[in-house]
């Protein structure tokens, strides 16, 4: 059964480097997404990206953020210059569809924890 | 106003019982409702979609919806210990584009042999 696939499992990284999230969304799909779920928290919208472009972004999506789809089949979400407050699970989710009946299929996620 | 509210639990049920899982909206025009498991750790595990009122129904899970009522539940037949997870209830929002998914804090269900 296709699934999300996610890279890396785990990134440690220090305050105000960068880092890359990766992704490979389900191969026929064209609606992807990020999440973020700080420990103990809710899962949280940080923004959506179909037809190489974002169609919608969280609050929390700032400038310090942005999303790429590098080729055909990777997504990735980079952060310029982590904070500690970044330190979260990122999962990222992909659907074939949009529109109200778009069922969201989540990667099995990267832990980030900034140190 | 929390737009997804659940009740955090932990829910505890004996092996073989019925699990009700509970969740509430705010968004009066949300059309599309998901429940998601997720084990501890792990990611979210889509388990059920419902967009009409009613029940529906795949194996040991139905979803109810009522929009009249802004409600949405999850009912787990035969509950094995296999199914202890936190539950995800999660919402479209239509103001939104219907790109987005809010999720409530969700519902840890604690199934006991």
């Amino acid at each position: 059964e296709p699934e999300v696939t996610q890279t890396p499992s785990h990134q440690v990284t220090q305050m105000g480097q960068e880092v890359i999230l990766r992704c490979v969304p389900i191969s026929n799909h064209l609606y992807f997404y990020w999440y973020r779920q700080i420990l103990g928290q809710k899962v949280e919208f940080l923004v959506s990206f179909y037809n190489n472009e974002i169609s919608e972004k969280s609050e929390i999506f700032d400038d310090q953020f942005s999303v790429e789809r590098p080729d055909g089949s990777n997504f990735t979400l980079k952060i310029r210059s982590t904070k500690l407050e970044d330190s979260a699970m990122y999962f990222c989710a992909s659907s074939f569809d949009r529109g109200s009946y778009n069922e969201q299929f989540f990667g099995p996620g990267t832990r980030l924890t900034v140190l | 106003q929390k737009e997804v509210e659940q009740n955090s639990g932990p829910l505890s049920v004996p092996e073989g019982a019925i699990a009700s899982l509970n969740c509430t909206y705010s968004d009066r025009g949300s059309q599309s409702f998901f429940w998601y498991r997720q084990y501890s750790g792990k990611s979210p595990e889509l388990i059920m979609s419902i967009y009409s009122n009613g029940d529906k129904e795949d194996g040991r899970f139905t979803a109810q919806l009522n929009k009249a009522s802004q409600y949405v539940s999850l009912l787990i037949r035969d509950s094995q210990p296999s199914d202890s997870a936190t539950y995800l209830c999660a919402v479209n929002a239509p103001r939104d584009g219907y790109n987005k998914l809010i999720f409530g804090a969700g519902t840890r269900l604690a199934v006991h042999p």
